[in-house]
């Protein structure tokens, strides 16, 4: 399973860009990077998922260059909510999720 | 998607006593994982209890101190015995539906303490 390293905490303003981005020089060709975000007090939630160049939905966008070596989850516009701890996952077929460190994004007004 | 329930949803225990955690899924599912998270740390998988075979376990996790079972596709329970003050985490139950689906869902944890 490819080992994932992500910065371990970033500080930003509300209504700021957030890039985080995520190291997995050794992915894989059947792995796919996934985002997790988790508050306190909840289990890991969903963001977005992708396996290579660029993947978008309604709450973040995903960049993953040609070499697959890295990802960059970007986030618009952040607000006080998006206060979590951001999980990079290198998701392998056996659907087994190791996480890594995390970041933890602290949000400021 | 899948919704998950997990009973308690904390606990304060004895140590030397064992606490048992429920994880019941709103659908049938193949996959399950049972992970921890010690205060401020990332999670830690412990095992993968898919129903119809035996729990599969992570190096550092053994089944005397972790037993699972699983006896059908919509409920699984995890066992932490021989309680001791280093088991004070919060433990999650995950889903993954397979498939097409490879999202990965989550309890809202069980948060343990002991005393």
């Amino acid at each position: 399973l490819a080992k994932t390293t992500q910065p371990i905490s970033m500080d930003s303003y509300e209504g700021q860009e957030v890039n985080i981005t995520c190291s997995h020089n050794n992915i894989a060709t059947n792995d796919y990077i996934t985002w997790y975000q988790q508050f306190p007090s909840q289990g890991p939630r969903f963001i977005i998922q992708g396996y290579k160049t660029k993947v978008t939905n309604e709450v973040a966008s995903l960049f993953i260059p040609a070499d697959r070596k890295s990802s960059t989850l970007s986030l618009p516009r952040v607000s006080l909510s998006d206060t979590a701890v951001y999980y990079c996952l290198a998701l392998s077929g056996t659907y087994k999720y190791i996480f890594g460190t995390g970041t933890r994004l602290k949000v400021l007004a | 998607s899948a919704v998950i329930s997990q009973k308690p949803s904390r606990d304060i225990c004895q140590r030397g006593t064992s606490l048992t955690i429920q994880c019941q899924v709103d659908s049938q599912v193949t996959m399950m994982f049972w992970y921890r998270q010690q205060p401020g740390q990332s999670l830690t998988l412990i095992a993968t209890a898919n129903q119809g075979s035996e729990a599969t376990y992570e190096s550092g996790f053994v089944i005397d101190k972790f037993p699972i079972s699983r006896p059908n596709l919509t409920f699984s329970t995890l066992t932490v015995s021989n309680l001791s003050p280093e088991d004070s985490s919060i433990y999650l139950c995950s889903v993954v539906l397979g498939g097409r689906n490879t999202e990965a869902f989550f309890g809202q944890g069980t948060r343990l303490t002991v005393v």
